[in-house]
């Protein structure tokens, strides 16, 4: 079975560019979300979908990220314009609706804004 | 809203010793306890886990104790090995099957042969 996907993973744009970050989660998980780890901080969390709706984005830094989850499968997450403290590694994790179970992490997109 | 916390920030062991890390936390209301493993590059992997109906759960060389009224939580690696090394991160959760989890800062162990 594959495991979460990301990509790319890694990125290095210029402060005022775009760029769109996209998690492929394990097939058949409707839970999806994104998390965030700058420099040596804890992993922070930045929101979550059931199937294609936000179920909670308490987590998003600001107006500049816009999280989609179109048709309940794959998730992108764009930040716009990018701002020097937006550098970090973002994680994506999926797991299955319902129960206690695991929740699985992609290998992350590692963002660098200079 | 949940606060974690984690002891400590790197930790230096010789092969075969034991290694402890230790969190906290600070909503009496979280009820599962994940242990999150991330080796260089490579994606976080759960490693063990806990729920707070149980006090302590092992697993080969790993163990998870829980003190729910002190609100902290410890992992403990015995015999460790090189292979052990990576970063360590605990976190929590009110685990109704779609709660976030929030994490503490994660632990660099290094076991040196």
């Amino acid at each position: 079975e594959a495991g979460v996907t990301q990509f790319p993973s890694h990125s290095v744009i210029e402060k005022g560019q775009t760029v769109t970050l996209r998690c492929d989660p394990i097939s058949g998980h409707d839970n999806l979300y994104w998390y965030r780890r700058v420099m040596g901080k804890e992993i922070k969390f930045l929101l979550h979908f059931v199937k294609e709706s936000k179920q909670d984005e308490s987590g998003m830094p600001n107006n500049r990220f816009l999280a989609e989850r179109t048709g309940g499968t794959y998730s992108t997450l764009k930040v716009q314009p990018a701002e020097l403290e937006d550098s970090g590694v973002y994680f994506c994790a999926s797991k299955p609706l319902g129960g206690n179970t695991e929740a699985f992490f992609g290998q992350g997109t590692r963002l660098t804004v200079v | 809203g949940e606060n974690v916390e984690q002891h400590p920030s790197t930790l230096s062991v010789q092969e075969g010793d034991s290694a402890v890390i230790k969190c906290t936390y600070s909503d009496s209301a979280s009820n599962y306890f994940p242990w999150y493993k991330q080796e260089l590059g490579k994606r976080p992997q759960l490693i063990i886990d806990i729920r707070s109906n149980v006090g302590e759960k092992k697993d080969q060389r790993i163990a998870v104790t829980l003190n729910k009224t002190a609100k902290h939580f410890s992992l403990h690696i015995t015999e460790t090995q090189p292979e052990d090394s990576a970063v360590y991160f605990c976190a929590a959760s009110k685990d109704t099957g779609f709660q976030k989890l929030v994490f503490g800062t994660g632990t660099r162990l290094l076991v040196s042969p």
